[in-house]
């Protein structure tokens, strides 16, 4: 089975400070995807990001960027000249492909002062 | 194109009471998610299908029950409501294996009194 950590609870950053989220993932499989998604305020969850773990080339898209590190086992995500549009819960997640379930990190909730 | 739409999207019941929640996806995915939100706790797993005609336990499925006998259908059951069961519940399909992303619902906000 899958499992992911996202330690930091919540995190509160100044506007335009660069901030990173945290996750650090478990599994058996040699083949697996990793997922970002966000909530805002609204209440929806919103697809980020999907990594596959064959492919460790950091990603970048506009102010977002990820860092996959296989040997460290985390996906962390870094959001550079942070935005209020920003503050949201992130969810970081392992889908398990032995059993297929989709099983979701519990979070950080990111607030962006302004 | 819907996507993913979750009915209802509020509901008061009273303790005791029984009521399903209906998730409908336009997609032709074939697995579909049942999650609760609390305050804190993240999306949990409550129960999920990989096919028609197909139910499986997540990690929090006790006093809930699920039916899968439409595709595009996936309906969550609370056959006797209890306060525990107030939560913020979200439906997500993904087409089909680990690999492409899930879609969600809008969330439907259960408050059991």
């Amino acid at each position: 089975a899958q499992k992911v950590t996202q330690a930091q609870t919540e995190i509160s950053v100044v506007e335009k400070e660069d901030v990173t989220l945290d996750c650090v993932y478990e599994t058996r499989d040699t083949t697996y995807y990793l997922f970002w998604y966000k909530q805002p305020p609204s209440g929806e969850l919103v697809f980020l990001i999907r990594r596959n773990s064959f492919d460790e080339q950091n990603e970048i898209s506009g102010r977002y960027s990820w860092n996959f590190q296989k040997s460290t086992s985390s996906f962390n995500f870094t959001i550079t000249a942070s935005q209020v549009v920003d503050s949201a819960v992130y969810f970081c997640a392992p889908p398990d492909f032995g059993n297929e379930k989709l099983t979701f990190g519990t979070g950080t909730r990111l607030t962006i002062i302004p | 194109n819907a996507g993913v739409t979750q009915t209802p999207k509020f509901r008061v019941l009273k303790t005791g009471q029984s009521m399903t929640l209906l998730c409908a996806q336009d997609m032709n995915h074939e697995y579909m998610y049942w999650y609760r939100q609390d305050p804190g706790m993240g999306l949990r797993l409550i129960h999920y299908s990989v096919g028609e005609g197909t139910t499986a336990k997540g990690e929090v499925p006790d006093g809930y029950n699920v039916s899968r006998l439409k595709k595009q259908n996936f309906l969550l059951g609370l056959e006797s409501a209890a306060p525990s069961q107030t939560s913020v519940y979200f439906c997500a399909s993904i087409a089909g294996g680990a690999g492409p992303e899930a879609f969600f619902g809008q969330g439907t906000r259960l408050t059991v009194v």
